[in-house]
């Protein structure tokens, strides 16, 4: 069955520090991947999504990640993490024979000034 | 930019009552889902529908949920008898021909 993995249930930066979201999966072939952003209170923005081609995404609000199929990760990186990023981060994933999105437990990010 | 739309924010209801959470997706859109996340939990799929019937459900998609897309516009989900275990925040997500999905701003039920 597919399963997605977050490892980090909660990490904590200084704003302007590089952070790095770990996202693993289980699935027989290459799936479709997400990362979805909630803020308090808010639903799930997309933040980016890797379907083929280019193993490293760009997404919205200066983020990417990048696709390893020898390790079935696919892990979400900032270079410099503003306040405003302080959310809840959730990657996911779909098969190919269904468009139901199979979410990981989510990771919390809080960010020090 | 065109966005998916939920009422109402927040529902709160007694046990063993009916509830109706409503959602208008976007536009174009042609699949439509509802997903739930129980507090501190993940979120969870509940139904896909697409073509005016559902396409897929999980287990958790029993007799007691229904969904219907009464016009052009509104897709909704009714529980036809509350349970506490009911309690959570209720996503609706919309896609066009695409793998991306669009999600709604949620709606908090809570079951007392």
């Amino acid at each position: 069955a597919q399963s997605v993995t977050q490892p980090d249930i909660h990490i904590t930066v200084s704003e302007g520090a590089s952070l790095e979201l770990r996202c693993n999966y289980s699935y027989g072939a290459t799936p479709y991947l997400f990362w979805y952003v909630q803020s308090p209170g808010q639903g799930l923005q997309l933040l980016l999504k890797y379907f083929s081609g280019d193993t490293l995404v760009q997404g919205i609000k200066g983020f990417e990640a990048e696709f390893k199929r020898s390790q079935s990760s696919f892990n979400l990186r900032k270079p410099s993490v503003h306040w405003s990023d302080a959310a809840e981060y959730f990657c996911a994933v779909v098969g190919r024979n269904t468009d139901k999105l199979i979410f990981g437990t989510g990771t919390r990010l809080q960010v020090f000034p | 930019e065109p966005e998916v739309t939920q009422t109402p924010s927040h529902q709160v209801t007694q046990m063993g009552q009916e509830v109706i959470l409503r959602c208008v997706p976007i536009s174009n859109h042609l699949y439509f889902y509802w997903y739930r996340q129980i507090l501190g939990q993940k979120v969870e799929f509940l139904v896909s529908f697409y073509n005016n019937e559902i396409s897929e459900k999980s287990e958790i998609f029993d007799d007691q949920f229904s969904v219907e897309r009464p016009d052009g516009s509104n897709f909704t989900l009714k529980i036809r008898s509350t349970k506490l275990e009911d309690s959570a925040m209720y996503f609706c997500a919309s896609n066009d021909w695409g793998e991306t999905q669009y999600f709604g701003p949620g709606t908090r039920l809570l079951v007392l």
